[in-house]
Parts: structure tokens; sequence; C-alpha cells
């Protein structure tokens, strides 16, 4: 089976850019989760969307949204970029998105950098 | 709401010597725990994970975890370190439902000495 992939690997906007990010679920897989992570923060779960419906949303502003497929394939997107956002951007899926028993299974993310 | 906590950003061992990596969570409700492991520039690799099975837990290459309730801590042991175990080690911490998504510390930062 082939794994989480991300594109693109890596992304340079300027601020008050928009940047849109994807993510393509293990086959079979209906959650997909999405994942900021920065050395002065660590990783920090932004949202979750499982069969087209985001539910569950981390602590993040709004300028910070995303979606899913029908596919189960996600989008991320952030509006309105600051310096701040530049970041490592990992998604996770697993089959039914409960993160306690089941394995989520990392892409091997989008590094942005904001400048 | 969860927490966890990693003491030490960075932990430096001899090759063949004794790691240990620490991890205290702090959880209203029973916690599921995760070792995860991310190699530079890659994402992140389960190492293992507790679901209150087994409190000793054994994982992928050679690594094992133990639950202890009463200390509230999680942390990873590997017998015999190698080169290749050189990495960024991330403990989390959810609950069944994972409504919060995982919750993650610091990371600490394994350096291999020859």
């Amino acid at each position: 089976k082939a794994g989480v992939t991300q594109t693109p690997r890596y992304l340079i906007k300027t601020r008050g850019q928009q940047v849109t990010l994807s993510c393509s679920p293990i086959s079979g897989h209906r959650s997909v989760s999405w994942y900021q992570q920065t050395p002065g923060q660590g990783l920090q779960f932004l949202f979750e969307y499982f069969s087209e419906t985001q539910r569950n949303k981390g602590n993040f502003p709004g300028r910070f949204s995303g979606r899913q497929f029908s596919n189960s394939r996600s989008e991320m997107n952030v509006s309105t970029l600051e310096l701040g956002d530049s970041a490592l951007y990992l998604c996770a899926s697993s089959t039914e998105g409960l993160a306690g028993v089941e394995t989520q299974y990392f892409g091997p993310g989008t590094r942005l950098l904001v400048l | 709401a969860q927490s966890v906590t990693q003491l030490g950003s960075h932990v430096s061992v001899s090759e063949g010597a004794l790691v240990l990596l620490r991890c205290n969570y702090s959880s209203s409700v029973p916690p599921y725990l995760f070792w995860y492991v991310q190699y530079p520039n890659q994402g992140l690799q389960l190492l293992l994970k507790y679901t209150s099975a087994a409190t000793l837990v054994k994982g992928i290459n050679g690594f094992e975890a133990e639950f202890k309730k009463s200390e509230t801590s999680f942390h990873l042991t590997k017998p015999s370190a190698h080169m290749s175990d050189a990495a960024e080690y991330f403990c989390a911490v959810s609950d069944v439902r994972g409504a919060d998504g995982l919750t993650f510390g610091k990371g600490t930062h394994l350096i291999i000495q020859p």
C-alpha cells in the first residue's frame, strides 16, 4: 500500500499571500488530520476531517481552513500568510480517526517558508 | 486538558549504551500514549503505543516503554543504542476519540556518540 503523500514538499510564499497544501491518505483511510510543526511550539493539532466533514479542530485562527473530498484527499489552506506560519505541515491518516486506538500514519510533510 | 512533558530536549549516549527518553503526561481520562520518531526531512513514524493492555509495550527497532500510572510516566528505552537511532523522538497522548488530535511533547533529540 502506498503511504500518505503530501504535495508540494517545499513552498516559499510572501506575507499576505495564501497557500494550499494537499494530502492523499492511505487507500481506505477516511480520516485525515493536519498538524503544524515549528521549533518554538512543537507539533500542534490543526484539524481533522472525516468523510468530508471537519470533525475536530485545534486552537488556530480562522485563516487556517481545510476540506476533504469524496476520495478522502484533503487540502489545507492558509490565507493572509504571516511570518509565523513558516512551519512543517504534516498530515496523518487513519481508518476511522480514533486517535487513541488507531495508528496514525504520517506523511513526509510540506515545508512552508513565508518571507 | 491533556499535556505531555519530555525531560531533556537533547540526550546524548554512546553507541551500545542504554537509551532512556523520559515522558510524563497529564490527562483527565485514561490516556492512550505513543512514541513517534522523526528522521531529518521525514514525517513521524510510530514506534509503539499503549492502549491499556500490557503496561510494558514493545515497539519496533528494539524500543520499549513502560506505562506507570502512579508516576504518570511512559519512558522509552532501548538496551543498546545504534548510530541509526539518532533522530527526534516525540511522546504523545490522546483520548480514545482523539477529539483534540494527538497532543505531543516538545521532542527529544537523541544523539549517538561513536
